[in-house]
């Protein structure tokens, strides 16, 4: 079982440049989100979708942008890279309802904006 | 708001020692809660929840309680091992709340030493 599929899993970038995180999974999961996760700091939200051409803003949303096409896929965008984005970033989903809260996390990709 | 908040570690244990991370919340409502562990390079994953006061959650010798007139959830294991060192993370999902969005707390580090 595939599960939740995260690439890249490393990712270095100059400030400026723009990049897209892949996460796609095959659970056909409604709800999938967006976390980073920085020392001290836990796991924050940026984005989230709670099915096909639904996406709101979490936590901390300012420059991603998401879009949900389709169940499985979510990506998320970096439009102008910042040193502040450096961090590891988690995809996760879970069934709309009936999940009892567990959500079902990537192995994660670490990013370096330089 | 809704907030989680966790003792700061790391925690450092010999083998076979009892552990306490501490955990308490603040929230609306009748949230449920929830341990997630990260073990080195990869992603969270549930460990144990609980929905509703005074319930216990248990997994893989680890235990928590529901505490509402303490709004706490502290995580418990009676003798750890090597192979449970780890970030654990508290998390709180909102009574009312119908989506997957789960509010976590900093992380704490636990290393175990043979």
């Amino acid at each position: 079982n595939a599960g939740v599929t995260q690439t890249p899993k490393f990712q270095v970038l100059k400030t400026g440049q723009s990049m897209t995180l892949q996460c796609a999974q095959d659970m056909n999961h409604e709800y999938m989100s967006w976390y980073r996760q920085d020392p001290g700091m836990g796991l924050r939200l940026i984005h989230y979708s709670v099915g096909a051409g639904i996406t709101d803003q979490g936590e901390v949303p300012n420059g991603y942008n998401v879009s949900r096409s389709t169940t499985e896929d979510f990506p998320l965008r970096l439009l102008s890279a910042a040193p502040s984005q450096t961090s590891v970033y988690f995809c996760a989903s879970t069934p709309w309802q009936g999940g009892g809260g567990e959500l079902f996390f990537g192995e994660g990709s670490r990013l370096t904006v330089l | 708001g809704n907030s989680v908040t966790q003792m700061e570690g790391p925690v450092t244990l010999s083998e076979e020692a009892f552990l306490t991370i501490n955990c308490t919340y603040t929230a609306t409502g009748y949230p449920s809660l929830f341990w997630y562990v990260q073990y080195p390079g990869e992603g969270l994953q549930l460990l144990l929840k609980a929905t509703k006061a005074d319930d216990k959650g248990s997994n893989k010798g680890f235990e928590a309680t529901y505490r509402k007139e303490t709004t706490s959830f502290h995580l418990e294991k009676g003798s750890v091992q090597v192979s449970d060192s780890a970030v654990y993370f508290c998390a709180l999902k909102g009574g009312s709340s119908n989506t997957g969005k789960l509010i976590f707390g900093q992380g704490t580090t636990l290393q175990v030493k043979p």
